[in-house]
């Protein structure tokens, strides 16, 4: 099973400030990675796939990059909506595999 | 828009079988683009897949699992259901279906998610 680990756990941002996330896969998952969204009471919500390319729907303030075990969620400018827990997921081996999250809070 | 509803016992009691059922609206559930999943997220922690399966009846299960679990699904119903037999308390969760492309193997829509307490 391939391990992904997010850092850092918590990440304190003010708003309207650049928010970087981390993902690392514990062995290549070439660009086969996905990053979601979940606020509280809430199911998550797709926001990148394939490393890269965002979903329907959500702002150009999002951007993903990185391949084979390293991988980046970038938030440009943050919003009061941004604030919440974000997953990695692979989707190149199964079974498939989250990371644990990283709160981004608001400093 | 195809929209996800679980249902089933909020509570189970240990060493039972959780069983919950996926009702999907706004679509065919036998659309062979994408797979029917279950997903899910004890209180506080993270996510962990349970399984797929797709309206032929072929079934993916999370190895961690795979001797407790079964996943069907019902074309005539536009439904799919899960099974977890012998539960404890850390099989107690918020249980997601989800809908997955059967190209891009990404989550592209989610249930609201139920909560299954095991407890006797």
């Amino acid at each position: 099973e391939i391990v992904m680990t997010q850092s850092p756990a918590t990440l304190s941002v003010s708003p309207g400030e650049r928010a970087t996330l981390s993902c690392r896969a514990s062995q290549s998952v070439s660009s086969n990675l996905a990053w979601y969204q979940q606020k509280p009471g809430q199911a998550p919500r797709l926001l990148i796939y394939r490393a890269s390319t965002r979903a329907t729907g959500i702002p150009a303030r999002f951007s993903g990059s990185g391949s084979g075990t390293e991988f980046t969620l970038t938030i440009s400018s943050l919003q009061s909506e941004d604030f919440a827990v974000y997953y990695c997921q692979q989707y190149n081996n199964w079974p498939q595999t989250f990371g644990q999250g990283t709160k981004l809070e608001i400093k | 828009q195809v929209q996800l509803q679980e249902s089933g016992p909020g509570l189970v009691k240990p060493s039972q079988t959780l069983s919950l059922t996926c009702t999907v609206s706004g679509g065919s559930i036998s659309s062979g683009d994408y797979y029917w999943s279950w997903i899910r997220q004890p209180p506080g922690k993270g996510l962990e897949w349970i399984g797929y399966i797709y309206y032929s009846g072929s079934t993916y299960y999370n190895p961690s699992l795979k001797s407790r679990v079964s996943i069907s699904v019902d074309t005539s119903k536009n439904q799919f259901s899960l099974k977890l037999s012998s539960v404890t308390a850390a099989d107690t969760a918020v249980y997601y279906c989800a809908r997955l492309g059967v190209t891009m193997m990404v989550v592209i829509s989610w249930g609201q998610g139920t909560l299954v307490t095991v407890s006797s």
